[in-house]
């Protein structure tokens, strides 16, 4: 299994209040990314990162925002938890192969399930 | 993106085969068909995936359809532990000229396993 763990595991926290969940991964692989996924919607892409520092809006960013400041580690941080957040988020990674058009495989971390009362 | 349309769910009996579908009327020339699992409770995890030519892993094999606008993922004997949500994806280029690939997941098709 890929080298990904996801921190904490569970969270219930109060709407308004900040929340950072932290991806760390063991398999130097360039890129990462959260999901979040919802029943009725399957997962959907929030943010990734294509290197240190290197960061982009996915189909549903807004009320997140990301920071990797090392190879191993991808924060998503909710600056104002809303009731609509609660969900499982999930990261992922994945190493570039040929340049030209081969496909990547992404490899998921066990989710972080998190509820905004 | 191009689309994927899958059944919403399949039933199957243990040891037996599986053929779950998937249709990509849109699909580019570029996009690789990948296939995705999601076992209860637990992150997504690859199954396989392919561009032109039938595949064949450890796991499954896939078969592309020769105009490429519908796939097969083809389980050769289930057991009860290929219950799962099996997601169809065409994947597309993150960014103008890289090598990424963004997946784009829809809801899948739940298999069930009976014993």
């Amino acid at each position: 299994d890929a080298g990904i763990t996801q921190s904490p595991r569970h969270k219930v926290t109060e709407t308004g209040t900040p929340v950072t969940l932290r991806c760390h991964q063991t398999e130097n692989h360039r890129y990462m990314y959260w999901y979040r996924q919802d029943p009725g919607h399957g997962l959907r892409l929030i943010h990734y990162s294509y290197g240190v520092k290197d960061t982009d809006k996915g189909e549903v960013s807004d009320g997140y925002s990301v920071s990797r400041s090392k190879t191993e580690d991808f924060l998503l941080t909710l600056e104002s938890a809303t009731s609509s957040q609660t969900s499982v988020y999930f990261c992922a990674i994945s190493e570039p192969q040929l340049a030209g058009g081969v496909a990547d495989t992404q490899y998921f971390g066990p989710g972080t399930r998190l509820t905004v009362l | 993106d191009a689309k994927t349309t899958q059944p919403n769910s399949m039933e199957s009996n243990e040891e037996e085969p599986v053929h779950l579908p998937c249709n990509h009327s849109t699909i580019s020339g570029t996009d690789y068909i990948h296939w995705y699992r999601q076992l209860p409770s637990q992150g997504p995890e690859y199954v396989i995936h392919g561009l032109t030519s039938n595949v064949n892993n450890r796991m499954a094999s896939l078969a592309i359809a020769e105009d490429r606008k519908s796939s097969t993922l083809i389980l050769h004997r289930a057991t009860l532990r290929d219950a799962a949500v099996y997601y169809c994806i065409l994947n597309s280029a993150l960014n103008s000229g890289g090598s990424n690939y963004k997946l784009t997941f829809g809801k899948g098709t739940l298999l069930t396993v009976n014993p």
